[in-house]
């Protein structure tokens, strides 16, 4: 399976400040990435579809010019949170979908904590 | 549409007796099915898989589950349960079409000593 990495693991930031979260696929390119949240002991919501050289998908209720994501190459994803707030304290996993198995490799998370 | 649902949000089992974890799912299409385990904090590790072929799937760990197309249910199973299996559990079905996937809310496993 795939190998899927996510930096920084842990971030704690400011309110008001922007925090970027990185998510590669070690092994093989993707030109497909989706990014995760996930709240305290609850399941993982999609935030949006990340896709190499054209624009991120996003889910109903999702702000994009919040959460900007970039594909900026086929191993390379990044989620951006603007202007953070506390209530943008989560969990953020990034997955790259697995070619021609229907399954969807992880990465181990970031914790993002907004002060 | 697609769904998914677990039917527990927790379950506790005592170690070495036999544990189940629930999940039924609803699909338009052929699914394909999945079951996640997350330890606190930690990131996502996949316990087995269902892509059309045996309807018994083995996964590691000990754990296994069944296809039943009748009952549209894709429940988890382990013979023995152990301490280490204390985390929550996630059923998945993956709509194909778009690579996107759906989750159930999960369910905390506990294993009492």
């Amino acid at each position: 399976g795939a190998v899927v990495s996510q930096h920084p693991s842990r971030v704690i930031c400011k309110s008001g400040t922007s925090v970027k979260i990185e998510c590669r696929s070690l092994d093989f390119q993707a030109t497909t990435m989706f990014w995760y949240r996930q709240f305290p002991k609850k399941s993982l919501m999609l935030m949006a579809t990340s896709n190499e050289g054209s624009k991120a998908t996003y889910e109903q209720g999702v702000e994009k010019d919040k959460f900007l994501i970039n594909h900026a190459s086929l191993t390379l994803s990044t989620l951006t949170v603007t202007s953070a707030h506390p209530e943008d304290s989560s969990f953020y996993i990034c997955s790259v979908p697995g070619r021609g198995s229907y399954e969807q490799y992880f990465g181990p998370g970031t914790r993002l904590t907004v002060t | 549409a697609q769904s998914v649902t677990q039917l527990d949000s927790h379950v506790s089992v005592s170690e070495g007796t036999p544990v189940l974890l629930r999940c039924n799912y609803s699909s338009s299409y052929s699914p394909s099915l999945f079951w996640y385990v997350q330890h606190p904090n930690k990131g996502l590790q996949l316990l087995l898989k269902y892509t059309s072929a045996a309807t018994l799937v083995k996964g590691i760990n000990g754990f296994e589950a069944e296809f039943k197309k009748s009952e549209t249910s894709f429940h988890l199973t382990k013979p023995s349960a152990h301490m280490s299996d204390a985390a929550e559990y996630f059923c998945v079905v993956s709509v194909n079409r778009d690579d996107k996937i759906i989750f159930g809310k999960g369910t905390r496993l506990h294993i009492l000593p």
